[in-house]
C-alpha cells in the first residue's frame, strides 16, 4: 500500500494564480482532510470529508475549495493564490469516525 | 477552541537516557488523544493512539499514558538512541458535529546526543 500520496512535493506560484494540490489514499478510508502547517501556529485544519460527495469547512477553510468525488481522492484548490497561503500543506485520512491518522509527505507551496 | 500545550518546546538528551515529553490539555472531555512524530521535511508518523476508555499504550520503547482528570498525556521513550531525534507531537481528538477533530499542540522538538 502507499498510503497517503500527494503532489506536487514543492510549488511555487505568483499571487493570484491557481492550483490544486492532489491527494489520494489507497487505504479505504472514509475521513480525509486537508492541514496546514506554519512555524509557530501549528497544524490547522482547512476542509474534511467524511465520505464522497461529503464535505465541510475546518478552522481556517478561506481561500481554498474541496471536493470528494471518490473515496481515494480529496484535492485542494487554491482559488487565487496570496502569500499568506505560502505555507505547508499536509493531507490525512483514517478509516471510521475516530481511528488513527496517516499523514501524507506534504506539499510545501510558496506564493510570491 | 480546546487548547493542547506541549513544554518544553526543545529538548536535549545523551543517547541511553530514558525521557518523558508531556502534553496537556483543557477540558478533560475529550475522545482519545494520539501522538506523532515528524522528521525534518516530512509528514507526521503516528505513533500510539490511546482511546479514551485506556490510560496507556505501549509500541516497543515506547509507552504513552492518559489521565484525563488531571488532563495530561506522558510519552515515555526508554533507552533513547540518536534515531528517536524528531519532534514530537499530540493531537486531542473530540467528538464534533458530523465528525471527530484532532486538536494539535505544537510539539516537542527532540534532540538524542551521541
Amino acid at each position: 500500500n502507499a498510503g497517503v500520496t500527494q503532489t506536487p512535493k514543492f510549488q511555487v506560484l505568483k499571487t493570484g494564480q491557481s492550483m490544486t494540490l492532489q491527494c489520494a489514499q489507497d487505504m479505504n478510508h472514509e475521513y480525509m482532510s486537508w492541514y496546514r502547517q506554519d512555524p509557530g501556529m501549528g497544524l490547522r485544519l482547512i476542509h474534511y470529508s467524511v465520505g464522497a460527495g461529503i464535505t465541510d469547512q475546518g478552522e481556517v477553510p478561506n481561500g481554498y475549495n474541496v471536493s470528494r468525488s471518490t473515496t481515494e481522492d480529496f484535492p485542494l484548490r487554491l482559488l487565487s493564490a496570496a502569500p499568506s497561503q505560502t505555507s505547508v500543506y499536509f493531507c490525512a485520512s483514517r478509516l471510521g469516525m475516530a481511528g488513527e491518522l496517516f499523514f501524507g509527505e506534504g506539499s510545501r507551496l510558496t506564493v510570491l | 477552541k480546546q487548547e493542547v500545550t506541549q513544554i518544553p518546546a526543545a529538548l536535549s538528551v545523551p543517547e541511553g537516557e530514558n525521557l518523558v515529553l508531556n502534553c496537556s490539555f483543557t477540558d478533560s472531555a475529550i475522545y482519545n488523544l494520539q501522538w506523532f512524530r515528524q522528521d525534518p521535511g516530512k509528514g507526521l508518523t503516528s505513533l500510539l493512539l490511546i482511546q479514551s476508555s485506556q490510560r496507556e499504550q505501549t509500541s516497543g520503547r515506547l509507552n504513552a499514558s492518559l489521565d484525563k482528570s488531571s488532563g495530561r498525556s506522558t510519552l515515555y521513550i526508554a533507552a533513547s538512541q540518536p534515531g528517536d531525534s524528531a519532534t514530537y507531537l499530540c493531537a486531542r481528538v473530540d467528538a464534533g458535529a458530523g465528525s471527530y477533530q484532532l486538536t494539535f499542540g505544537k510539539g516537542t522538538k527532540l534532540s538524542v546526543i551521541p
